[in-house]
C-alpha cells in the first residue's frame, strides 16, 4: 500500500485530455513539492513535472501539474500514442523522513 | 551530458551482501544530494536512501535501515550502496538518481541511471 494514492489505470483517445490524481497527506503533498515521472517499460523514469507545476527543459507543454491541499494532479492534453506509459507522483514525507512515491498509473491510449 | 551508470548488481543468496556503485559524469557531483531508488519487477518505484553532498547526512527508508549503507566518494564522482543481510524482497532494479542541489527534502530527480538488477534467491 503506497503512501501516495494514484488510480491504477487511466485511458483516453488521441487528442483527448486526461488527468491523473495523486492523494497524500499533510506530511507529504500538504507540505512539500510534488513531482511527476513518466516511465516506459524497461527504462528509467523521466522527470515530467517538478515543484508542483514546472516542466524541465524538453518536456512538452501538453503536460501540466497542479495541487490543492493534500492532493495533486497531472494533466495531459492533446493525448498522443507515445504518452502511453506508467506515471508516478512523488514527494518528500516529513513524518517518514524520506521520499514517497505513488503506486503508479498505467495510461493507455486507445 | 549528465550520465549516471550503475554497476554491481548480481544474484546473491538470502543473508548475503552486495555493493552497488554509480559512476557520475557531466556535472559537479560534489554539489548534489544523491539517491538510490529501487523497483521490483512489475511494481512501483521505492526510494531507498539519499546522502548529502559531503556525506554528513543520510536518510533511509525504514525497510533497509540497519542493513543498507549509502556512501559517496566525491573525488571519484561515485555513489555507493552497501547492502547487507539481503532478503528476497530486496530483489529489484536499483537506480541511482541525482537529487537537489540544496535540500534533502526533495523528490525532484532530474537524472537517473539505467539501473542494475539485484536478485536475492537461493
Amino acid at each position: 500500500q503506497s503512501i501516495l494514492t494514484q488510480p491504477p489505470s487511466a485511458s483516453g483517445t488521441p487528442g483527448q485530455r486526461v488527468t491523473i490524481s495523486c492523494s497524500g497527506s499533510s506530511s507529504n503533498i500538504g507540505s512539500n513539492t510534488v513531482n511527476w515521472y513518466k516511465q516506459l517499460p524497461g527504462t528509467a523514469p523521466k522527470l515530467l513535472i517538478h515543484s508542483y507545476d514546472l516542466r524541465p527543459s524538453g518536456v512538452p507543454d501538453r503536460f501540466s501539474g497542479s495541487s490543492s491541499g493534500t492532493s495533486a494532479s497531472l494533466a495531459i492534453s492533446g493525448l498522443q500514442s507515445e504518452d502511453e506509459a506508467d506515471y508516478y507522483c512523488a514527494a518528500w514525507d516529513d513524518s517518514l523522513n524520506g521520499v514517497v512515491f505513488g503506486g503508479g498509473t498505467k495510461l493507455t491510449v486507445l | 551530458e549528465v550520465q549516471l551508470v550503475e554497476s554491481g548488481g548480481a544474484l546473491v543468496q538470502p543473508g548475503g551482501s552486495l555493493r552497488l556503485s554509480c559512476a557520475a559524469s557531466g556535472f559537479t557531483f560534489s554539489t548534489y544530494w544523491m539517491n538510490w531508488v529501487r523497483q521490483a519487477l512489475g511494481k512501483e518505484l521505492e526510494w531507498v536512501a539519499n546522502i548529502k553532498q559531503d556525506g554528513s547526512e543520510k536518510f533511509y527508508v525504514d525497510s533497509v535501515k540497519g542493513r543498507f549503507t549509502i556512501s559517496r566518494d566525491n573525488a571519484k564522482n561515485s555513489l555507493y550502496l552497501q547492502m547487507n543481510s539481503l532478503r528476497a524482497d530486496d530483489t529489484a532494479v536499483y537506480f541511482c538518481a541525482r537529487g537537489h542541489v540544496r535540500v534533502a527534502t526533495s523528490a525532484r530527480f532530474e537524472y537517473w541511471g539505467q539501473g542494475t538488477l539485484v536478485t536475492v534467491s537461493s
